[in-house]
């Protein structure tokens, strides 16, 4: 069955680097057939998006909340995908989820991770 | 930006009865819309798209309706596993793909 599997979470000082993963698996079509998106959660808070990604890695888009902190990328040989997060504050402490986006029907979430938790805490 | 608003908060129904979910863009966004379930712990799950398409899986209990700027999420006979947190999201104008605050479905 489809399995998107995030990792790379933990507790990171404010300013600091961390690179979150999502690695995929079980897609009836190609990895590179999907648009990949991370959304992102805080504690006891609603859905935030946060970036997209092509399904060629052609194009990326990102919430103004992350622009020019985020850099998002895949790699469809591996069926990964990686965002580096840079500059973090405290409001982007939060669980992460990597979500699928078919990329020839209609742009919604189909498919989700369990979520990996960053905490940007001093 | 699309701003979504999603009432009420907190819905208290009893098990048995029917929920009715509203959501409310401020812009048109057609039929763009989807809904999601999220319970405790987990995350969210697609339930409707395209305002009343039913997602693989998903029981006809729930049912999407509406177009333009107002959406309703209809769940009848509500079970125990119902009870959890709805957003509306609509995908019509993005960046940014928005979300409703949520409504908590809690049992009465």
């Amino acid at each position: 069955q489809v399995q998107l599997v995030e990792s790379g979470g933990g507790v990171v000082q404010p300013g600091r680097s961390l690179r979150l993963s999502c690695a995929a698996s079980g897609f009836t079509f190609s990895f590179s057939s999907y648009a990949m998106h991370w959304v992102r959660q805080a504690p006891g808070k609603g859905l935030e998006w946060v970036v997209v990604i092509s399904n060629d890695g052609t194009n990326k888009y990102y919430a103004d909340s992350v622009k020019g902190r985020f850099t998002l990328s895949r790699d469809n040989s591996k069926n990964t995908l990686d965002l580096q997060m840079n500059s973090l504050r405290l409001d982007d402490t939060a669980m992460y989820y990597c979500a699928r986006e078919y990329s020839y029907g209609p742009k919604i979430f189909d498919s989700w991770g369990q979520g990996t938790l960053v905490t940007v805490s001093s | 930006e699309v701003v979504m608003t999603q009432s009420p908060a907190t819905l208290s129904v009893s098990p048995g009865e029917r929920a009715t979910l509203s959501c409310r863009a401020s812009q048109s966004v057609f039929s763009n819309l989807a809904w999601y379930q999220q319970k405790p712990g987990q995350p969210p799950r697609l339930l409707i798209y395209g305002a009343s398409t039913r997602a693989t899986g998903i029981p006809a209990r729930f049912s999407g309706s509406g177009s333009g700027t107002e959406f309703t999420l209809t769940i009848t006979s509500l079970q125990s596993e119902d009870f959890a947190v709805y957003y509306c999201q609509q995908y019509n104008d993005w960046p940014p793909y928005t979300f409703g605050q949520g409504t908590k479905l809690e049992i009465k």
